[in-house]
């Protein structure tokens, strides 16, 4: 069974004050990693997709990266707006699977002016 | 503006009352999905549509129904079945499901609580 965890579940920055987010991920075949912002009360938003290991994407403070056992979301000089619950999903290559998207639990980021 | 639409956005249910969630989008995309998400909880897949009139069951079917009878439309139902129906759904939609670049699209939610 495909299993994604996500670290911490929380946390609390100082603006300015970079960090990395982590999600592991268990995937019998992987098709495609997801990173997704979602705002309090919305639908998530799609921010990147990783397919495999090495590679690199970046949007404004943001950079995701990806092993071949977990994906990091690095934040740089965060500001106040970048607070927000960010998932990761993982998709899978294979079988009756094909396709399905599995999501962590999100990391809940609150960014302090 | 291209989208999908979700409403209501706060939905209240009585007991042993079926009550149905709208989505809508006019994005010409094929997939539609429903999700469940509970606090502290990775998003739950309860039903995917790929095509019109075509639709599979995800991993809590159980206690919901769907229809897909317009490719911008799908529908969920929560039924009286659905003992714990208390959470946030979000509909989503793909231009194909399964396609190299799974990228969805979500609405903006419906909040059900029951009474």
């Amino acid at each position: 069974e495909d299993q994604v965890t996500q670290s911490p579940e929380a946390l609390r920055l100082q603006e300015g004050e970079s960090s990395s987010l982590n999600c592991s991920y268990t995937v019998s075949g992987l098709r495609g990693l997801f990173w997704y912002r979602q705002d309090p009360g919305k639908g998530p938003e799609f921010l990147f997709t990783l397919y495999s290991a090495g590679e690199e994407k970046e949007k404004e403070r943001l950079k995701a990266t990806l092993t071949k056992k977990e994906s990091f979301l690095h934040i740089t000089a965060p500001k106040p707006e970048d607070s927000a619950t960010y998932l990761c999903a993982v998709s899978n290559a294979g079988g009756t699977s094909y396709g399905k998207l599995t999501f962590g639990q999100g990391t809940i980021l609150t960014v302090h002016p | 503006d291209g989208g999908i639409t979700q409403s209501p956005k706060y939905l209240f249910r009585k007991e042993g009352q079926n009550v149905t969630l709208s989505c809508e989008q006019n994005l010409n995309h094929d997939a539609m999905y429903w999700y469940r998400q509970d606090p502290g909880q990775g998003l739950r897949l309860i039903y995917y549509s790929q095509i019109v009139n075509d639709f599979q069951k995800g991993d809590i079917a159980e206690g919901y129904s769907v229809s897909r009878e317009k490719k911008e439309s799908f529908p969920l139902t929560v039924t009286s079945a659905q003992k714990n129906p208390t959470a946030f759904y979000l509909c989503a939609s793909s231009i194909d499901h399964g396609a190299a670049n799974e990228k969805l699209f979500f609405g903006s939610g419906t909040q059900l609580s029951v009474l």
